[in-house]
């Protein structure tokens, strides 16, 4: 089982449509979370760190719930330049708290006019 | 003005051929990673280090030897190279190890022929 998973997708929405996608992840020791957007042949990049009592950045609001260790992103109002793979990202701690992010495979998003 | 970069851009080599891609970053951080990103879009962790000092080294073949000539500095190197070692190659960096938010270079697309 991967350390964190994602619904692969692709998810075709229409203009102004309301997504989810969420992800899953297997360890408990996992102290923070982000969502990275990474478009086609590019980097990616951070879109939002991820709190315990959820946040919202925009059109974008993040959940994260540690007992079930899941964690969502909801996008309202999609444009076509949401258009591109959504990484769930989980960091956890090791020896000498050293961090590691763990990337799940990423969610593919394809906001159609 | 390129918070993270790496070069070269594109490689295209002949399996058995030495090759080496660098990376600087100039945002004054602390860490700097590699990661690799195969063609089934999963990214994951090869090295970090800190303060030009190892601190994850992933299970990696030792044909892959990262250096680290400063904190602003590290590059790649890999040796006799293999066709699966083609793949999209990310550097990123962060203010700390434990876990802050990274910024990726733009990446190296290895092609081994």
């Amino acid at each position: 089982r991967k350390e964190v998973e994602q619904d692969p997708g692709p998810f075709n929405v229409p203009e102004g449509a309301t997504v989810a996608f969420n992800c899953t992840y297997s360890n408990s020791a996992s102290q923070s979370f982000f969502w990275y957007r990474q478009d086609c042949r590019k980097e990616p990049k951070l879109l939002m760190s991820v709190y315990s009592s959820g946040n919202e950045d925009g059109r974008f609001t993040a959940q994260l719930n540690r007992a079930s260790q899941y964690i969502s992103l909801l996008i309202r109002d999609s444009k076509l330049s949401d258009s591109a793979t959504y990484l769930c990202v989980v960091n956890r701690l090791g020896s000498s708290n050293t961090g590691k992010l763990i990337f799940g495979q990423g969610t593919t998003l394809q906001v159609k006019p | 003005d390129t918070a993270v970069s790496q070069t070269p851009k594109y490689l295209v080599t002949q399996m058995g051929n030495d090759k080496s891609i660098k990376c600087e970053q100039n945002l004054g951080h602390d860490t700097m990673y590699w990661y690799k990103q195969d063609s089934k879009k999963f990214l994951k962790i090869m090295f970090s280090y800190n303060n030009k000092e190892l601190i994850i080294n992933e299970t990696v073949p030792n044909r892959f030897s990262p250096k680290s000539p400063d904190k602003a500095h590290l590059n790649l190197h890999i040796n006799s190279l293999e066709l699966g070692d083609s793949a999209v190659y990310f550097c990123a960096s962060s203010q700390r190890s434990e876990g802050d938010i990274q910024y990726f270079g733009a990446g190296t697309r290895l092609s081994v022929l």
